[in-house]
């Protein structure tokens, strides 16, 4: 089937305004991740979903960072006045799970570039 | 601190010639992964290593894994010019309290392969 969907693929904003991106994860795949990263860094995680609960929302920069997911399918994630250092690549990922653990292979959307001007 | 740290860096080579990119961990793990970054967008999975294997191959791949060192290498051999991309590794650390655990991603390797 279909891949891991994001959009929208790229998101111009100016400062202090709300955005919302979203992340159609693979059917069927239980786990879904978001993860940001800056220009030539590497991955930093935001949050887990397992279903729709999100058990490990420790990776969120502030409390302007939410997300949700329904339906145990798409998810979105919420930047709240957003601010120019959110400008990154915002990447989505999800994955089966094995026995309650979530560390399979993760597949990888496309990613939402957020610039804030 | 970052659990999975690549190096080099950065490595520019020619093609033909073999690429070899290492990652060091700081905890025990479940298994270890590597993954390529085209371009700063999605990223592939390439290859998954489980704690109690050593070595591991893929076409032109070929990962170890030293769990004494908590080290891992990756090595592309013959590398062509399409494999030009950001190499990541990602450790699943052990968990003993049940549920789940995550992927910790390194800050990855960005290889150049000049024709």
């Amino acid at each position: 089937g279909a891949g891991v969907s994001q959009s929208p693929s790229n998101k111009v904003t100016e400062k202090g305004k709300d955005v919302e991106l979203r992340c159609d994860p693979i059917s069927g795949h239980t786990a879904l991740y978001w993860y940001r990263q800056r220009l030539g860094q590497g991955l930093e995680f935001l949050i887990y979903f397992q279903g729709n609960s999100a058990p490990d929302k420790s990776g969120l920069p502030s409390d302007r960072f939410s997300a949700e997911r329904t339906g145990e399918s798409v998810s979105t994630l919420t930047i709240q006045r957003t601010q120019q250092e959110d400008s990154a690549v915002y990447l989505c990922a999800s994955s089966t799970l094995l026995g309650g653990r979530a560390f399979n292979e993760q597949f990888f959307g496309p990613g939402t570039r957020l610039t804030v001007l | 601190s970052q659990q999975g740290e690549e190096d080099p860096q950065a490595l520019s080579i020619q093609e033909g010639e073999n690429a070899t990119m290492n990652c060091s961990y700081k905890t025990s793990i479940n298994n270890l992964q590597w993954y390529r970054q085209n371009s700063g967008r999605g990223l592939v999975h390439l290859i998954l290593i489980r704690s109690n294997e050593r070595e591991k191959h893929s076409g032109r791949l070929r990962v170890t894994l030293d769990t004494s060192k908590k080290s891992s290498s990756l090595l592309i051999t013959a590398s062509r010019a399409a494999d030009t991309a950001s190499y990541f590794c990602a450790t699943a650390p052990i968990i003993f309290s049940g549920g789940y655990n995550k992927l910790i991603f390194g800050a990855g390797t960005r290889l150049a392969v000049h024709p």
